[in-house]
């Protein structure tokens, strides 16, 4: 059974950092390329970067690029999104997703919920 | 980037009843590079189709898809109570990877 669970969210004051965290169980981890999807409460789904299996590429969201990184540890069959210079308008639940390429976002986490706040 | 707009934003039907939704790219889409997500309250996204046609894992045939180009549906016909949640619309073939803004199937 494929599962991924995501940590690392919590309360942060804007301009500070979290790091999350996402292991994956049930595939070959690095067959894929992994993915981070973000929702702000109440509203709608907003791609935020993505990396290749083996970390050699790695795309971001434009409001991302320069202030968050996604990596990966494939031994540890896991991926992570180093968030640092943190705004209120990065307040939202981040899900880890596995990018299956030809058949889209096919498997997501349950999400860890990201507020930044003073 | 490619924008990618869903209509309508909220769709009231009855248990048994078609829903039809439509989701529209501002470009045309290589290779068909479209799903379609559900999502309940509470609940991460899961995945119903992909390649704007075909089926997920576990997705039941009342959810079908289709289209080309720059316009696609989903239709879900005989609906049940727990299709009554939200949905949205990706494209998948350019970089970045977007989503429309979700409709939303009430009773």
């Amino acid at each position: 059974e494929v599962q991924l669970v995501e940590s690392g969210g919590g309360l942060v004051q804007p301009g500070g950092s979290l790091r999350l965290s996402c292991v994956a169980s049930g595939f070959t981890f690095n067959m894929f390329w992994m993915t981070w999807v973000r929702q702000a409460p109440g509203k709608g789904l907003e791609w935020v970067a993505n990396i290749k299996q083996d970390g050699s590429e790695e795309y971001y969201v434009e409001s991302a690029e320069g202030r968050f990184t996604i990596s990966r540890d494939n031994a540890e069959n896991s991926v992570y999104l180093q968030m640092n210079n943190l705004r209120v308008e990065d307040t939202a639940v981040y899900y880890c997703a596995r990018d299956a390429n030809l058949w889209g976002f096919d498997y997501w986490g349950q999400g860890t919920l990201v507020t930044v706040s003073s | 980037e490619i924008v990618v707009t869903q209509s309508p934003g909220t769709l009231s039907l009855s248990p048994g009843e078609t829903a039809t939704l439509s989701c529209r790219a501002s470009q045309s889409l290589s290779g068909t590079y479209l799903a379609w997500y559900q999502q309940k309250p509470g609940q991460s996204p899961r995945l119903l189709i992909y390649g704007a046609s075909y089926r997920a894992t576990d997705t039941p045939d009342r959810f079908s898809g289709s289209g080309s180009g720059t316009d696609f549906t989903l239709t879900i016909s005989r609906l049940e109570p727990e299709d009554f949640v939200v949905y949205y619309c990706q494209q998948y073939g350019s970089s970045p990877p977007t989503f429309g803004q979700g409709t939303m199937v009430e009773i």
